[in-house]
């Protein structure tokens, strides 16, 4: 049973078009976090929420925690090719900081 | 470059091997973590330690064990490989243990088992 459920797995679309994509739990988590990887390399972090209800802004994406702090949403203004790649959601437990675990991820694909 | 080293980048070996996978961590990072990736599975937890003690546990085989030295660098031993094993091995690190830190990421090791 995977703990964070990401959608969609897969997002192909038009540059210049906006998309959000998901980050579900039934799970409370004490902070979320989200990143993206490239191929051949490891996760970057991009941002990291912790209040339910935060919202994030980096450039041109937005990050939103939900009240409730089991969800997270990533949405994309104006998308570029150069926002191609997994993004993962990543999440520290309430009461296990320690363990910090990730969904599968959605796979951004941008076309020009 | 996030100061992660991961050594091997690439290990093809067979099944019913042993190999191990070698993570230094950014310099002043207390905390090392082990993840195994995969297509269908995605970033699997394995283990965490923080300044040479485990401090948390996943889905880690018992075939698979994994040990952080005083130095702070960490290793993962995998044994009785299994076709199954194939996939990236990513070690990460993070200052402390808070819930809000960065995790720092190696470009990997990508092991094939044939």
């Amino acid at each position: 049973t995977q703990l964070l459920e990401q959608s969609p797995q897969f997002l192909s679309i038009q540059e210049g078009e906006n998309l959000t994509v998901y980050c579900n739990s039934s799970s409370v988590f004490s902070s979320l976090q989200w990143y993206r990887q490239e191929p051949g390399e490891g996760p970057v972090l991009l941002v990291t929420v912790v209040t339910g209800g935060e919202v994030k802004k980096l450039k041109r994406l937005t990050f939103q925690f939900g009240d409730a702090r089991k969800d997270s949403s990533l949405h994309i203004t104006a998308a570029q090719p150069g926002d191609t790649g997994l993004y993962l959601c990543a999440g520290a437990l309430v009461n296990r900081d320690d363990k910090i675990i990730f969904g599968k991820g959605t796979r951004l694909h941008i076309l020009p | 470059d996030s100061g992660v080293t991961q050594t091997p980048k690439h290990l093809i070996t067979a099944t019913g091997q042993r190999v191990t996978l070698r993570c230094s961590p950014r310099s002043g990072d207390l905390s090392v973590y082990w993840y195994q990736q995969s297509l269908d599975q995605g970033l699997q937890f394995l283990i965490q330690y923080y300044n040479g003690e485990e401090r948390a546990k996943g889905n880690i085989l018992e075939r698979f064990s994994a040990q952080q030295f005083p130095d702070l660098h960490s290793e993962l031993n995998l044994s009785s490989l299994e076709l199954g094993d194939s996939a990236l091995y990513f070690c990460a690190s993070r200052r402390g243990v808070s819930n809000t830190g960065e995790l720092f990421f190696g470009e990997g090791s990508r092991l094939t088992v044939l």
